[in-house]
């Protein structure tokens, strides 16, 4: 099984919603991570997980917050978003050993659309 | 600073010719890896190919091949025998042995494969 099954695939929420976004992968990949994507631009990390434990925050603002409650699970929590939160967010997992660290190759869901009226 | 760099906006190509995609990266570290990866209209990233910082041998997958020229610090990558399904945004990608994880992509290039 190589596949990060990613759902929703499309989220239309208010600004005053909370929703979740959930991501499953079960190749055993111990580094998850979230991605944030703008139409024609290339993707922009924002957390990375590793061994479960939250290992980069790119001065991603609250009202976005990760949780990755085992080794196969990653969810993003959202809260009072703003429409320019609007994107495409793509969680992605690799390998997570000392020599991953710089040729661990991501295995991407297909997204979730969000969409934030 | 920019560390990966895409110069090719947008790309065309006929069936069935060969395409080359460029790249060129900056780094300090010794370690590192480049990637690219392929994103169709549908959104999802795909993986391609992997070349190593300490590889002599350009990587080859299947129609995909990698031209890494380490003095120069380009990683770029060649079609052969494009196909129609090959149309798609292409990104260049890097990870440092320093970066704790973090892939970082270029701009990206798309592709527009000719029938």
């Amino acid at each position: 099984d190589t596949e990060v099954t990613q759902t929703p695939k499309h989220l239309v929420m208010g600004m005053t919603n909370k929703k979740s976004l959930k991501c499953e992968q079960h190749m055993g990949h111990r580094a998850m991570y979230w991605y944030k994507q703008k139409a024609k631009k290339p993707p922009e990390l924002m957390f990375v997980y590793s061994y479960e434990k939250l290992s980069i925050n790119e001065s991603v603002p609250s009202r976005f917050s990760p949780e990755c409650p085992n080794s196969s699970l990653l969810n993003l929590h959202l809260h009072a978003l703003q429409p320019e939160d609007s994107a495409l967010y793509l969680c992605a997992s690799s390998q997570a050993g000392q020599g991953a660290v710089f040729s661990g190759k991501l295995f991407f869901g297909s997204g979730t659309q969000l969409s934030v009226l | 600073a920019q560390k990966i760099t895409q110069t090719q906006p947008g790309m065309f190509v006929q069936e069935k010719e060969a395409v080359t995609l460029d790249c060129t990266y900056d780094t300090s570290d010794q370690s590192y890896g480049l990637f690219w990866y392929k994103q169709p209209s549908s959104g999802e990233m795909i993986f391609l190919i992997y070349q190593g910082s300490y590889d002599e041998q350009n990587a080859t997958e299947g129609r995909y091949s990698l031209n890494f020229q380490k003095a120069r610090k380009s990683a770029n990558l060649v079609i052969s025998a494009s196909q129609l399904g090959d149309s798609a945004m292409y990104f260049c990608a890097m990870r440092e042995r320093g970066g704790g994880f973090k892939t970082i992509f270029g701009a990206g290039t798309r592709l527009f494969v000719k029938a």
